[in-house]
């Protein structure tokens, strides 16, 4: 089974951005996909994105277009997470998992990378 | 969006009973719903792929049902380890939407 292992914590100012890695340990992204998740502090799930890595593919739903860029890198297996314009809700844990193009899309975790956005 | 919408938000229990948590779909999304169980400060671990299928690893006394907008989520035999939050995912169209998540106490 892949194993993700995620960048660590962040601390941004609003307004800024924040990129967080994925990498891949026991795969590849070459024929799967990658997806992003965050939870704010005692909060739900909320999706926030995907790429399949090997087609270059992604999708974003609308609370986050514009403010979010999901790519990766094949040769490392490394997805990477921008979001920009930070401001205080932001605040949230990160998390990445990978999954299938048709199927289950959230099948393995990552650890989850702590983000916090504050002046 | 296809809201998801978990019942009970939260549920008292005791160890060795059984719970069953719902999860209804706002439109069809055929069996293109997972569940997963989130302990705090860790991670989602999946259960339940395509409404009823266990992931590698899970014990049996999780089973998952439905098709259509409307499933659940059965655990039978509750031991200490179970008590969690769960939540459900629907992967039939975008954006994937979860449901609020279900608190499983320890009465």
């Amino acid at each position: 089974q892949v194993q993700l292992v995620q960048s660590g914590a962040e601390v941004k100012k609003p307004g800024s951005s924040v990129k967080v890695s994925c990498q891949a340990f026991g795969g590849t992204l070459s024929s799967y996909t990658l997806s992003w998740v965050r939870q704010a502090p005692g909060q739900g799930l909320e999706w926030m994105g995907r790429i399949i890595p090997y087609l270059g593919v992604t999708d974003y739903p609308e609370t986050f277009q514009g403010r979010i860029s999901i790519t990766a890198e094949r040769s490392t297996s490394t997805t990477s997470m921008e979001l920009s314009s930070l401001r205080s809700d932001d605040t949230a844990v990160y998390f990445c998992a990978h999954g299938y193009r048709f199927g289950p899309d959230l099948d393995s975790w990552g650890q989850g990378t702590l983000v916090i956005v504050s002046s | 969006d296809i809201q998801m919408t978990q019942s009970p938000s939260s549920l008292s229990a005791s160890v060795g009973d059984r719970v069953t948590i719902t999860c209804r779909a706002s439109q069809g999304i055929s069996d293109n719903l997972a569940w997963f169980q989130q302990k705090p400060g860790k991670a989602p671990k999946p259960l339940i792929y395509a409404a009823s299928k266990l992931q590698g690893g899970v014990p049996s006394k999780f089973i998952g049902s439905g098709s259509g907008t409307d499933f659940t989520l059965t655990i039978s035999s509750l031991q200490p380890e179970d008590f969690a939050t769960y939540y459900c995912q629907q992967y039939n169209t975008f954006p994937r939407t979860f449901g609020q998540g279900t608190k499983l106490e320890i009465k």
